[in-house]
C-alpha cells in the first residue's frame, strides 16, 4: 500500500558518531525529499531526488550531511561526526505539487 | 524566492471558539501549490488541504474552512467550535510547479492549544 516507512524511529547517538537513516518510499514516487525539524521549529528543507539524483542539495546544512538513493526507491541519510545541533526529527516524504505529498513518522534523532 | 510566513507563533481558545491561523506567501511563479498540514502531538504530519493557484474558490470540510485570496497572497485556516483533539501544531506550505518534484516550504507553524 501507499505510505513512507522511516527507520529507525529513534536514535540516540553519541557526539562525533556517524549516523545513517533510511526511508522506504512505499508508493515508488520518483520524487522523494528529506526534511529536519529541530525542537519547536518549522520544517527545513535538505535535499530531494529525482529517481537516483539528487537535483537540488541545496539545504544540506554542511558537509557532514549527505544523501543517496538506490533503485528509486530507498535513501539513505547520513551524518557523519554527528554534533549536539543535528539532534532533530528527520521526516522523509515523497511525492509531487500536482498529486501531494505524503510524509514518513521521522527518526527522532538525539545526539548526547 | 518563495517564502511561507504564519505570523501567529501559538494561539491559545477555549473550546467551541472559532479560530483563524494566518498563511501569508511570497512566490515569483504563476502556477503554484498551497497547502496544510496539522501535526499533532504524536509527530505525524496529516494533510488536510491542497490548492492551486488556479483555484481561488474557499472550502469547507467539516469544522474546516479555508479562505483563499490571491490579492492579498493569503491562504487562511479557520476552525469552527474548536475542539480540545484539534490542539496541534498546523503549517501552511507552498510548492511551485515549475517542474516535478518540487519541494514544499513550510511556514514555520502555528501551535494551536484548544483547552475545555
Amino acid at each position: 500500500g501507499a505510505g513512507v516507512s522511516q527507520s529507525p524511529s529513534n536514535k540516540v547517538t553519541e557526539k562525533g558518531k556517524d549516523v545513517e537513516l533510511r526511508c522506504d518510499p512505499i508508493s515508488g514516487h520518483t520524487a522523494l525529499y528529506w526534511y529536519r525539524q529541530s525542537l519547536g521549529q518549522g520544517l527545513e528543507f535538505l535535499i530531494y531526488f529525482q529517481g537516483n539524483s539528487a537535483p537540488d542539495k541545496s539545504g544540506l546544512p554542511s558537509d557532514r550531511f549527505s544523501a543517496e538513493r538506490t533503485g528509486g526507491s530507498v535513501s539513505t541519510l547520513t551524518i557523519q561526526r554527528t554534533q549536539q545541533e543535528d539532534s532533530a526529527v528527520y521526516l522523509c516524504a515523497e511525492g509531487q505539487p500536482n498529486y501531494g505529498y505524503t510524509f514518513g513518522s521521522g527518526t527522532r534523532l538525539t545526539v548526547v | 524566492a518563495q517564502k511561507v510566513t504564519q505570523a501567529q507563533t501559538e494561539i491559545s481558545v477555549v473550546e467551541k471558539e472559532d479560530v483563524t491561523l494566518d498563511c501569508v506567501y511570497e512566490t515569483r511563479d504563476t502556477t503554484y501549490y498551497l497547502f496544510w498540514y496539522k501535526q499533532p502531538p504524536s509527530g505525524e504530519l496529516v494533510f488536510l488541504i491542497r490548492r492551486n493557484s488556479f483555484d481561488e474558490q474557499n472550502e469547507i470540510s467539516g469544522r474546516y474552512s479555508w479562505n483563499f485570496q490571491k490579492s492579498t497572497s493569503s491562504f487562511n485556516f479557520t476552525i469552527t467550535a474548536s475542539q480540545v483533539v484539534d490542539s496541534a501544531v498546523y503549517f501552511c506550505a507552498l510548492s511551485e510547479a515549475r517542474r516535478a518534484g518540487t519541494a514544499l516550504i513550510f511556514g514555520k507553524g502555528t501551535t494551536l492549544s484548544v483547552s475545555s
